[in-house]
């Protein structure tokens, strides 16, 4: 069965500094990923996706995330965190290979800023 | 934009009653989902359905069922709710490449 591993449960970052939220998967072929952001007492949103093509893939709200085949990781970044960045954060892989039809998230990482 | 409105935002219910979690969608998507999120969890597919009157079973099914009598609406019903089901339940829609997600309903059972 497919699994995704978010190793990090809780990050703590200055506002300003650099963020990196790590995301491993275990699927036999080229998976969809995508990335979720829950800001507390909300629904999920999605942040960005991968489905083919250019590795590097940019997102809302300055997030972008790189695809590595070799290490099966998917992780996100930002250059300089704001406040507001302060959420829990899912990724997920498609199951049925058809986009967004089934999908398997992540434990997620809750991410803490610091002013 | 996509919408997906959940009853209510918190709802608090005792051992062994019967409760309905609504979901109502404005986009006339087939596909629908139940997850439910737990802390340290993450969120766990309960059922979901890819047409009126067709369901799946998700990986946590158990103690569940579901409904989907017309296109836009997908309950979510606990047959005799347990203290064990106190979560927060998140319905989705499956739009262009991505899933939807409404605001959600933090259940509690006492």
């Amino acid at each position: 069965a497919q699994s995704v591993t978010q190793p990090d449960i809780h990050i703590t970052v200055s506002e300003g500094a650099s963020l990196e939220l790590r995301c491993n998967y275990s699927y036999g072929a080229t998976p969809y990923l995508f990335w979720y952001v829950q800001s507390p007492g909300q629904g999920l949103q999605l942040l960005l996706k991968y489905f083919s093509g250019d590795t590097l893939v940019q997102g809302i709200k300055g997030f972008e995330a790189e695809f590595k085949r070799s290490q099966s990781s998917f992780n996100l970044r930002k250059p300089s965190v704001h406040w507001s960045d302060a959420a829990e954060y899912f990724c997920a892989v498609d199951d049925s290979g058809a986009g967004s039809y089934q999908l398997t998230f992540g434990k997620g990482t809750k991410l803490s800023v610091i002013p | 934009d996509v919408k997906v409105t959940q009853s209510s935002r918190y709802l608090v219910k005792r051992t062994g009653e019967k409760v309905f979690l609504e979901c109502v969608q404005d986009m006339d998507h087939e596909n629908m989902f139940w997850y439910r999120q737990d802390p340290g969890l993450g969120l766990r597919l309960i059922y979901f359905s890819y047409d009126v009157k067709m369901k799946e079973k998700g990986d946590i099914p158990e103690g569940y069922s579901v409904s989907r009598e017309k296109k836009e609406r997908f309950s979510l019903i606990l047959e005799s709710a347990s203290t064990n089901q106190t979560s927060m339940y998140l319905c989705a829609i499956d739009g262009t490449y991505e899933q939807y997600f409404g605001p959600g309903t933090r259940l509690t059972v006492t």
